[in-house]
């Protein structure tokens, strides 16, 4: 068990710019979690996806923001056209859907910063 | 819509002592999650409590659920520096979907001092 990795750990970016981050999971789970965590708060649900469907939205996705799960293992979330306010810590968590009771696994997240 | 509070917000207390976490949510839930978070990394997990009088002990940690009142505690037994961090908990909303999406409350800074 090599837990969930993302990929980057950090990301500087100017303003309008574009943005892609790797999730690769915990190999045998079959859903998979996008959050949002701004400094001093909680993560925020962004996506989830159980294998390669995307099941379900948050009303915090807007339209420049878009994930897929094209083969069911590895998922990439893109930011189109970056604004400040996207600055924050994205993370990934995985967890096993045939037992909805276990927690979610959590990666390290990535950092992004907007210039 | 989903909201869970934690109290307090930040706490300091000295080593030995015994302190109490509070996460209060406002739906129906029974399942219930914290976790703990260490500065500038992830999220680790602690306890996931599925049932009304649910309790579970780990080392110094013992966390409980009550869903009649929509309340989980998080109890500190004779806090050690080590568990100087910040504690989540997270509540799945039993009225949505089945993808068992996390909304977790605000978090509890703590600082165990000398």
């Amino acid at each position: 068990d090599t837990g969930v990795s993302q990929d980057p750990r950090h990301k500087i970016t100017k303003r309008g710019q574009n943005v892609t981050f790797r999730c690769d999971p915990i190999s045998e789970h079959n859903r998979l979690y996008w959050y949002r965590q701004t400094l001093g708060q909680g993560p925020e649900f962004l996506t989830y996806f159980q294998n390669e469907a995307q099941l379900e939205k948050s009303r915090l996705l807007s339209d420049r923001f878009s994930a897929e799960r094209p083969k069911g293992s590895f998922s990439t979330l893109e930011i189109q056209r970056t604004e400040q306010g996207d600055s924050a810590m994205y993370l990934c968590a995985s967890t096993d859907g045939t037992n909805s009771n276990q927690p979610q696994h959590f990666g390290d997240g990535t950092r992004l910063s907007i210039l | 819509e989903l909201k869970v509070e934690q109290n307090p917000l930040f706490l300091s207390m000295q080593e030995g002592k015994n302190y109490t976490i509070y996460c209060n949510y406002s739906t129906t839930s029974d399942r219930l999650y914290w976790y703990r978070q260490d500065p500038g990394k992830s999220l680790e997990s602690l306890f996931v409590l599925l049932s009304n009088g649910a309790v579970k002990q780990e080392g110094r940690l013992m966390a409980s659920l009550d869903t009649k009142a929509r309340l989980s505690t998080l109890h500190i037994t004779a806090a050690v520096h080590d568990l100087s961090a910040t504690y989540f908990c997270a509540v799945v909303d039993r009225h949505t979907d089945a993808g068992n999406m996390l909304t977790f409350g605000g978090g509890t800074r703590l600082m165990v001092k000398p």
